[in-house]
């Protein structure tokens, strides 16, 4: 079945350093594939998003390529900021199975000033 | 106002007892969902629905039941709460198609004791 498997946390990292959270999925059709993330006390919400392989999503400085060949989608941030201290969910939807999302087991991540 | 609202936001309720959580939304969208995060585990799919008439089972049913009053209305009940049903719990709406994307309720923090 179509599942979803990401870095496990917490990760800390100092302000300005460069974040990488892995992200790697199984899915038998062409899923499209999402970064959502979590602040304290807050429901999910959109991050950003890819829905075909070699498409780079982006926003808020983040970004991730959809890159079939090694079934990944990596989150990336150039200098992360305190205020990026959050939950981060990669997640894939597949139109053969319902289109339902599904979700890895999120990743916490520090940021210290 | 929020797109999707869950109510109550908090509560504790004892083993054995009838519980609802209600979930409204303001996107229009056809489709809703309910989840249930726990530490380490992430997001698990507890029902989904596609219209009032459409209610599927989602990976961990068991315990649960679920109404779709109207388009814009989806409840949770867990008929006899019991201790590991303390979770949050969220809502959430999306469109049509495995490309769109999903907006979530501020959650519902649930705790059977």
């Amino acid at each position: 079945g179509n599942s979803v498997t990401q870095m496990e946390g917490p990760v800390t990292l100092s302000e300005e350093a460069f974040l990488t959270i892995n992200c790697t999925y199984t899915a038998t059709g062409y899923p499209s594939l999402f970064w959502y993330v979590q602040y304290p006390g807050e429901g999910l919400q959109l991050l950003l998003k890819a829905t075909k392989a070699d498409d780079k999503g982006s926003n808020k400085g983040f970004e991730a390529t959809y890159r079939k060949e090694t079934t990944s989608f990596h989150l990336e941030k150039g200098s992360v900021q305190v205020s990026d201290s959050a939950v981060y969910f990669c997640a894939l939807s597949d139109r053969s199975k319902d289109d339902k999302i599904i979700f890895g087991k999120g990743t916490r991540l520090h940021i210290l000033p | 106002d929020a797109d999707v609202t869950q109510t109550p936001r908090n509560r504790i309720t004892k083993t054995g007892k009838r519980i609802m959580l209600e979930c409204s939304q303001t996107k229009g969208h056809d489709r809703m969902y309910w989840y249930r995060q726990d530490p380490g585990l992430g997001l698990r799919l507890i029902y989904y629905s596609f219209d009032v008439k459409d209610i599927n089972k989602g990976e961990i049913s068991d315990g649960y039941s679920v109404s779709r009053q109207a388009q814009a209305k989806f409840s949770l009940s867990l008929e006899s709460a019991i201790p590991n049903q303390t979770a949050l719990y969220f809502c959430a709406t999306r469109g049509q198609g495995a490309n769109t994307e999903a907006f979530f309720g501020q959650g519902t923090r649930l705790t059977v004791v």
